[in-house]
């Protein structure tokens, strides 16, 4: 079965700093899709990226980053300078191909992220 | 189109009470999912619906939880004889079926959520 593990619950950092959000998932299957999704204290999930199990190639969004190693089963998000308006619970998220027709996610934990003027 | 809209954005009943909550999707969209959130917890994924046709339910949803998509356009989930442990966000989704990259390339659209409270 699938599973997604965000080992950190809760990260604390200063304006400015660099953070890096980890995200390791298990699954059976070959070929599969990955999130990051953002809750701020609204509550709607704010989706910021996917990526597919056959792209293995990192991507850059801004001050957003994400390293996707299959090797590891890892897909980290890291925030490059980062500002208040990034605290928020970040969610990483796996929905796999077979036997998913209906394309569910498994999330994770989360991570809840303070970041402090 | 605003998105996906969910009502109540809150909702207080006591136990033993029905409560019911509406989902009004992206109108294209063809796909719909209701999950579930309890505090400091990942979603999980309660039902999904193809246009009007559920098409899968979670082990999570009891008995007394039942959803529906009239008409393949908005959708309510109906919980009957709450329990204090049915406290939980209760988030809609939805998506446009199929694989193509641009139904992909967004994934899902969630709305704000409606939270609920047994007391």
């Amino acid at each position: 079965a699938q599973k997604v593990t965000q080992a950190q619950t809760e990260i604390s950092v200063v304006e400015k700093e660099d953070v890096t959000l980890d995200c390791v998932y298990e699954t059976r299957d070959t070929t599969y899709y990955l999130f990051w999704y953002k809750q701020p204290p609204s509550g709607e999930l704010v989706f910021l990226i996917r990526r597919n199990s056959f792209d293995e190639q990192n991507e850059i969004s801004g001050r957003y980053s994400w390293n996707f190693q299959k090797s590891t089963s890892s897909f980290n998000f890291t925030i490059t300078a980062s500002q208040v308006v990034d605290s928020a619970v970040y969610f990483c998220a796996l929905s796999e191909v077979a036997g998913n027709a209906g394309n569910m996610l498994t999330f994770g934990g989360g991570t809840r992220l303070m970041v402090k003027p | 189109d605003t998105g996906v809209s969910q009502n109540p954005r809150h909702k207080i009943t006591k136990r033993g009470q029905n409560v019911t909550f509406r989902c009004d999707p992206i109108s294209e969209h063809n796909r719909l999912y209701w999950y579930r959130q309890t505090l400091g917890q990942g979603p999980e994924f309660l039902t999904y619906f193809q246009n009007e046709a559920q098409l899968e339910k979670s082990r999570l949803l009891s008995d007394r939880f039942s959803a529906e998509r009239p008409k393949g356009s908005f959708s309510t989930l109906e919980i009957q004889r709450t329990e204090q442990g049915d406290s939980a966000m209760y988030l809609c989704a939805s998506r446009p079926s199929g694989w193509d990259r641009s139904s992909w390339i967004y994934g899902y659209t969630f709305g704000s959520g409606t939270r609920l409270t047994v007391v």
